[in-house]
C-alpha cells in the first residue's frame, strides 16, 4: 500500500543549529512531493515542492529538500534554524491522482 | 498568495444536532475540493474529494450521509455533520485545488458535547 512515513515525532533543537526532517514513502512509480508547515494558529502553508528536474529543491524562509529516488525518500533541511521556525512539519505525496497524502508530521521546537 | 477562507474556526455543539462548514476560495476558482480531518497528534486523513456540479467521492470507512460535502459553486464548498456525535470531534480542514496545487483553510475545530 502506498505510505508516508516520517520519522520524527518530535524534534527539540537550539537556534543556529542544523536541522533534518526525514521522509520516505512506499511506491514505485511517479511521485510529486512536497513540504508543508504549520505554525501556531495558522493554516498548513507549502513550504516547497518536487515535481521533476533538479532533485535538489529550494523553498520559502532558508529550507531546501532533497529528493533521492533509489531511496525513496524527500528529506527537508535548513542549515541554521531560528525561533521563529517552530512548528509542524508535514511530508505530503501525491501518488498517482490529485489526493494528497501526508505523513504523521513532526513537531519542531526551537529554543531560543 | 491563494486566499482559503474557512468558517467557522471553533465550533461546540451537543450531541446529536448538525454542523456546518464553509470554505471559501476567495482570489481562485477550485474545481475540486478536498475536506480532511485531523485528530490529535496524528496527520491529515482524507475524507472526500469533491468536484464542483458533482457528487462528492468518499474514502473508505467514511460515512457519506453523516458528512454531506456540498459544492455547488467554484469558490464555495461546504461540509455538514449531521447527527454528530462525540467521537466526530475533529479538526476539520478543506483543501480548495487551485490548478495543481493545494491551499488550505484555517480549520475548524469541531467539539460534540
Amino acid at each position: 500500500a502506498q505510505s508516508v512515513s516520517q520519522h520524527n515525532h518530535h524534534v527539540i533543537l537550539s537556534e543556529a543549529a542544523s536541522l533534518e526532517l526525514g521522509c520516505n514513502y512506499s511506491y514505485g512509480g511517479t511521485v510529486n512531493l512536497f513540504w508543508y508547515v504549520q505554525y501556531p494558529g495558522q493554516h498548513l502553508q507549502l513550504l516547497l515542492k518536487y515535481f521533476s528536474g533538479d532533485p535538489l529543491v529550494k523553498g520559502i524562509k532558508g529550507f531546501e529538500a532533497e529528493f533521492i529516488k533509489s531511496k525513496f525518500s524527500f528529506n527537508l533541511r535548513k542549515p541554521s534554524v531560528q525561533w521563529s521556525d517552530t512548528a509542524e512539519y508535514f511530508c505530503a505525496v501525491i501518488f498517482n491522482d490529485y489526493k494528497l497524502s501526508f505523513g504523521a508530521g513532526t513537531t519542531v521546537t526551537v529554543r531560543a | 498568495g491563494a486566499v482559503v477562507s474557512q468558517h467557522p474556526s471553533r465550533v461546540i455543539c451537543k450531541s446529536g444536532t448538525s454542523v456546518k462548514i464553509e470554505c471559501r476560495s476567495l482570489d481562485f476558482q477550485a474545481t475540486t475540493m478536498f475536506w480532511y480531518r485531523q485528530f490529535p497528534k496524528q496527520s491529515l486523513m482524507l475524507m472526500a474529494t469533491s468536484n464542483e456540479g458533482s457528487k462528492a467521492t468518499y474514502e473508505q470507512g467514511v460515512e457519506k450521509d453523516k458528512f454531506l460535502i456540498n459544492h455547488a459553486s467554484l469558490t464555495l464548498s461546504t461540509l455538514t455533520v449531521t447527527s454528530a456525535h462525540p467521537e466526530d470531534s475533529s479538526f476539520y480542514i478543506c483543501s480548495p485545488l487551485g490548478g495543481t496545487e493545494a491551499f488550505f483553510g484555517q480549520g475548524t475545530r469541531l467539539t460534540v458535547v
